[in-house]
């Protein structure tokens, strides 16, 4: 699989943005996924961008795309309390979610 | 809607015993795989299957067998257990191969204890 880089770790107050950077190295893939994990839980597709686009807004979400330098960033807005979790990035290459290596994630520590 | 559903949530084994994970998904996905994830370390990829009878290794396969008989059922055996198998695992499950623009459905997680 390929390698993907997050932060480990992000602490922000509630009510603040938070911003969750990733970097990959294959640019294959036609699709570039967020997911979520809560405490306890398995992970949850949060959002995805089409590897055509450099921005895609999902209500409290802005997914930032920089095929160039191969970097991806979340943007939550008004981040809450329920926001705590680990993020990952996705970047299944050509040959799909077998060949996709999840790194470690970020964890979101959202202070009240 | 039941999604992908994994039993046990928790076991403890002794070193050397079997056992074998459950996976079971009602999406009709044809992809499905087996993850482990440990703390500090992410997920990794431990089998994955195509289809019904087609199963193929991931990053980190030694010590684990599955088996694929059918679409819905996608179980993990661990024939000696180690306490470097001591993790979570997960199965998921997806539609197309997610380069197409597919989701991963993933179940709640099985914690495994080897002592």
């Amino acid at each position: 699989g390929e390698d993907v880089e997050q932060s480990l770790f992000l602490s922000v107050r509630e009510g603040d943005s938070s911003v969750i950077n990733c970097t990959y190295t294959d640019s294959s893939s036609t699709y570039l996924y967020w997911y979520k994990q809560e405490p306890g839980a398995g992970l949850q597709l949060l959002t995805y961008i089409f590897s055509n686009m450099d921005m895609k807004q999902d209500q409290r979400l802005t997914v930032l795309l920089n095929k160039k330098d191969k970097h991806l960033s979340l943007r939550i807005a008004d981040t809450q309390t329920g926001d705590s979790a680990i993020y990952f990035c996705a970047d299944p290459p050509g040959g799909g979610y077998q060949k996709v290596t999840f790194g470690i994630g970020t964890k979101l520590q959202v202070i009240p | 809607n039941a999604g992908v559903t994994q039993t046990p949530k928790f076991r403890i084994l002794k070193i050397g015993q079997s056992m074998t994970l459950q996976c079971t998904q009602d999406m009709n996905h044809n992809y499905m795989y087996w993850y482990r994830q440990d703390p500090g370390m992410g997920l990794k990829l431990i089998y994955y299957s195509v289809g019904a009878g087609i199963t193929d290794k991931g990053e980190v396969p030694n010590g684990y067998n599955v088996s694929r008989s059918t679409t819905e059922d996608f179980p993990l055996r661990l024939e000696l257990a180690a306490p470097s198998q001591t993790s979570v695992y997960f199965c998921a499950s997806s539609y197309t191969a997610g380069a197409s623009g597919g989701e991963l459905f993933f179940g709640e997680g099985s914690r495994l204890t080897v002592l």
